[in-house]
This record gives structure tokens, C-alpha cells and sequence, in this order.
């Protein structure tokens, strides 16, 4: 069975900063997704940024950007130029390529950002 | 247009009674899933469906029941509600198959038992 694990419950970063979430995971799988969801206060669940393990290429998606290290089993989330609105939770996740969709997640990261 | 929704989005009921949240789906997906989440956050898939027919099927009691009456559709029945049951319920729906697509979760029913 899969695990992920945020290793850090709650994250505090300064309007414009950079901040950096950690996730690990543990599988066998050789192919496999990794996601970052985000939920604001207002609990929906938003998609930030995906990755196909296959790819080495990290993804990027306009301020977001992911350190896939698959040797590792390591997936970290960096914000960059950090606003109020990203203010969330954080949830880093797996979804085996076999697996109907079936995501695994981790406990979370809280990510505050302060003016 | 909601993409996904859940009604409804808040439910207080008493221990013992039996419930039902209801989700939908407009965007013609194949696969639609109910995640639970905890009061410490904690995210846990309980079931998926594909094409109206049960595909996963977590560890979950079978007080819980879910209803797909057609592909845009899934209901989630609870019986004999217990305290234990109170947390966020989250549907989601994605075209299904292996690819890396993208689940879209509805707004979440936020149980309360009494």
C-alpha cells in the first residue's frame, strides 16, 4: 500500500516570499501521478499542479512549481511570490496508474501568508 | 455553471437517524468518487463508480450505502447514524481510464450527528 506523508503541519511565509511544502511518498509502482490540491477556508478542493512520474521534467504552473525527485520518492511544492489568496491547506497526493483514480493524501500542510 | 454539487452543503441530525447526501455531476464524466474528510483534515477515499457500477470500495461500515442511478449521479446513504460519522463529505468526478486527469470535487457536505 502507498503512503504520503507532509512532514510539516503548518507553514507561515511573508506576502511576496517563497515557501516550500515537503512530500514524500512510499511505493513500488513504477508509473504513477503525483498531485498538490489546495483547500482555502472556503473548502473546495482546487487542483494546483500534477505530475506524471515518467516525466522527468518538473512541472510548473504559473507561480506553483514541483521537485520531483522519483529516486527519492520526494515531490515538494514551491510558491513563489507568495499573496494573501494562497492562504490553504495543502494536500499533496498519489494516484497509481492502475488504480480507477483512487487518490491517497496526505495529512496537509497549512500555509499562512501574511501581509 | 457548477461543475460538481453536493446537496446538501450542511447537515445536523441526531444520532440513530438515517441520511442522504446527494451529488452531480455536469461535466460527462465516467467516474465518481466520495472522499471523507476528517475533523483533523485527513482526506480517505470510500468509494469510486465508473459508468453507474462500483469499482472501489474502501474499508467502510455498511450503514453506508452509495446510489448511482446514472453516470452524472451519485448518492451516498447513511444509516444508523454514529457520532464517528461527523466530518466534511467530498464527491468528485474525472473522465476516468489511466491517464493523469484531473478530479473535480463538489463543495463538500459538512455532517454534523448529534
Amino acid at each position: 500500500a502507498q503512503t504520503v506523508t507532509q512532514s510539516q503541519p503548518e507553514m507561515s511565509v511573508q506576502e511576496a516570499e517563497t515557501v516550500t511544502l515537503s512530500c514524500t511518498y512510499d511505493t513500488s509502482e513504477s508509473n504513477y501521478y503525483l498531485f498538490w490540491y489546495k483547500q482555502p477556508p472556503s473548502r473546495q478542493m482546487i487542483l494546483v499542479i500534477r505530475q506524471e512520474a515518467y516525466k522527468q521534467q518538473n512541472a510548473t504552473e504559473n507561480r506553483f512549481s514541483v521537485n520531483f525527485q522519483k529516486a527519492a520518492k520526494s515531490f515538494s511544492l514551491k510558491i513563489s511570490d507568495s499573496q494573501l489568496g494562497d492562504t490553504a491547506m495543502y494536500f499533496c497526493a498519489f494516484r497509481a496508474t492502475d488504480s480507477w483514480g483512487k487518490l491517497q493524501f496526505g495529512a496537509g500542510t497549512q500555509v499562512v501568508v501574511t501581509p | 455553471d457548477t461543475a460538481v454539487s453536493q446537496t446538501p452543503k450542511y447537515l445536523v441530525t441526531q444520532m440513530g437517524n438515517d441520511k442522504s447526501i446527494k451529488c452531480e455531476q455536469n461535466l460527462g464524466h465516467d467516474t465518481m468518487y466520495w472522499y471523507k474528510q476528517d475533523s483533523k483534515k485527513f482526506l480517505k477515499i470510500m468509494f469510486s463508480y465508473n459508468n453507474k457500477e462500483l469499482i472501489i470500495n474502501e474499508t467502510v461500515p455498511n450503514r453506508f450505502s452509495p446510489k448511482s442511478p446514472d453516470k452524472a449521479h451519485l448518492n451516498l446513504h447513511i444509516n444508523s447514524l454514529e457520532l464517528g460519522d461527523s466530518a466534511v463529505y467530498f464527491c468528485a468526478s474525472s473522465p476516468g481510464g489511466a491517464s493523469i486527469h484531473e478530479q473535480f470535487f463538489g463543495p463538500g457536505t459538512r455532517l454534523t450527528v448529534l
